[in-house]
């Protein structure tokens, strides 16, 4: 069974770098085709997919955020990560990674638990 | 604002039917892009409950059932449960953003 974990500051100053991890166990994040994401809900419920990564290293951005956004991933430990420059209080969210299944259609089958980022001086 | 359009809260009784609206635009589900739909308990993750329209993830019980045509989806859940309240998201293509777009989401009350 995959299974996804965040982690990363709970807490980030404005201007700064918002930087996540994910760590995939129970598969590996270098086989299956699959694109490896990063999706935030804000506090008013309302979800943005941010991006993901094909594991050929292929990268795909939401164009609104694509200036401050980089997504990679570490093949040797299984990691995805999540970058995010000159955040602002816009930026707070709830952070999940997600397996995705297809490009153009597609599904995410799995997720993490989600971790709380505040953006706040 | 989201770029799918779904009503901001439904409700039923128990052992009734809802439905949930998902709208979009010609380039996204109207272009012909699947439609999926997730489930989010209060204080979860989204769990994938509709796949490619009208497709349940092994798990899922029949009630719940998705269809689509021209630029909308519908998500409807017959037999209503208590443990069906929840929040509920579509999810498709968008081929001028070149990723994935989401709905605002949509509260499921059982009366």
């Amino acid at each position: 069974q995959v299974q996804l974990q965040e982690s990363g500051p709970g807490l980030v100053k404005p201007s700064q770098t918002l930087s996540l991890t994910c760590t995939v166990t129970g598969g590996s994040i270098s086989s299956g085709g699959y694109y490896w994401s990063w999706i935030r809900q804000y506090p008013g419920k309302g979800l943005e997919w941010i991006g993901y990564i094909h594991y050929s290293g292929s990268t795909y951005y939401n164009p609104s955020l694509k200036s401050r956004v980089t997504i990679s991933v570490d093949t040797s430990k299984n990691q995805l990560s999540l970058k995010l420059t000159s955040v602002t209080a816009a930026d707070t969210a709830v952070y999940y990674c997600a397996r995705g299944v297809g490009h153009v259609d597609a599904t995410y089958n799995y997720w993490g638990q989600g971790t709380l980022v505040t953006v706040s001086s | 604002q989201s770029v799918l359009t779904q009503p901001p809260s439904v409700s039923g009784a128990p052992g009734q039917r809802v439905t949930i609206s998902c709208t979009g635009s010609s380039s996204n589900i109207g272009a012909g892009y699947d439609v999926h739909w997730y489930q989010q308990l209060p204080g979860t993750a989204p769990k994938l409950l509709i796949y490619g329209n009208s497709n349940r993830p092994s798990g899922v019980p029949d009630r719940f059932s998705g269809s689509k045509s021209a630029t909308s989806a519908s998500l409807a859940i017959s037999g209503l449960q208590a443990e069906d309240e929840a929040d509920y998201y579509c999810q498709s293509y968008d081929s001028s953003l070149s990723g994935s777009v989401f709905g605002g989401g949509t509260k499921l009350t059982v009366l």
